[in-house]
């Protein structure tokens, strides 16, 4: 079935560095979506992108929909502890399409 | 107010049990999910009810049984548990096919088969 890849599966970082991480599609989405899992909580949408080229910003977290619509990416500025948490992203080829999840980023951030 | 809420929270049960899960959205959507998380966190879509109309059902265990009642509320009953029914269970709600209202998710039910 259709499958989402994201990369990297998982980072470490130190509080106030940058982070970027991206998802990657083998068939054309209309829609790209990125949710933020806390522990023990449901996802939480963080930015929803309909555009290609599209870059949507969302305080420090910024999200762009690629220009080939196969692919979208998510930057974190000036990352901080409560940006811990799993990052999924999603994209739907239709808007009456299943919405499909990639499995996740997992970050860590060091104090 | 808790926008998409399900009960219980936690759920412990042994081999071969029926057990249900329920959900409910304030949100006034008209779609609802179910989503299986498994243990490496992979969230995959079971079942979709559009103004209580089953409209995305993958492929589930037919012991898996949704139900939606109304707009607002969508349960899942599981007959013979098994082990590998163990899992976190989210529901989550939208507006069908409208951009800007995308899936709302619940805090989940977290199954443990024993």
């Amino acid at each position: 079935g259709q499958q989402l890849n994201q990369s990297p599966q998982s980072m470490f970082i130190q509080e106030g560095e940058d982070v970027s991480m991206n998802c990657t599609s083998s068939s054309i989405f209309n829609t790209w979506l990125w949710y933020k899992q806390d522990p023990g909580e449901g996802p939480v949408l963080l930015i929803a992108l309909y555009k290609a080229g599209e870059l949507t910003s969302n305080g420090r977290l910024t999200a762009q929909f690629g220009i080939t619509r196969k692919d979208s990416f998510l930057n974190i500025s000036a990352s901080i502890p409560s940006d811990v948490g799993i990052y999924f992203c999603a994209g739907r080829k239709t808007s009456y399409d299943k919405v499909i999840f990639g499995p996740g980023t997992s970050l860590s951030v060091i104090p | 107010d808790t926008a998409v809420s399900q009960t219980p929270k936690y759920l412990v049960t042994q081999m071969g049990n029926d057990k249900s899960i329920k959900c409910e959205q304030n949100l006034g959507h008209d779609t609802m999910y179910w989503y299986k998380q498994d243990s490496k966190k992979f969230l995959k879509i079971m079942f979709s009810y559009n103004n209580k109309e089953l409209i995305i059902n993958e492929t589930v265990p037919n012991r898996f049984s949704p139900k939606s009642p109304d707009k607002a509320h969508l349960n899942l009953h599981i007959n013979s548990l098994e082990l590998g029914d163990s899992a976190v269970y989210f529901c989550a709600s939208s507006q069908w096919a409208a951009k800007g209202t995308e899936a709302f998710f619940g805090q989940g039910t977290r199954l443990t088969v024993v």
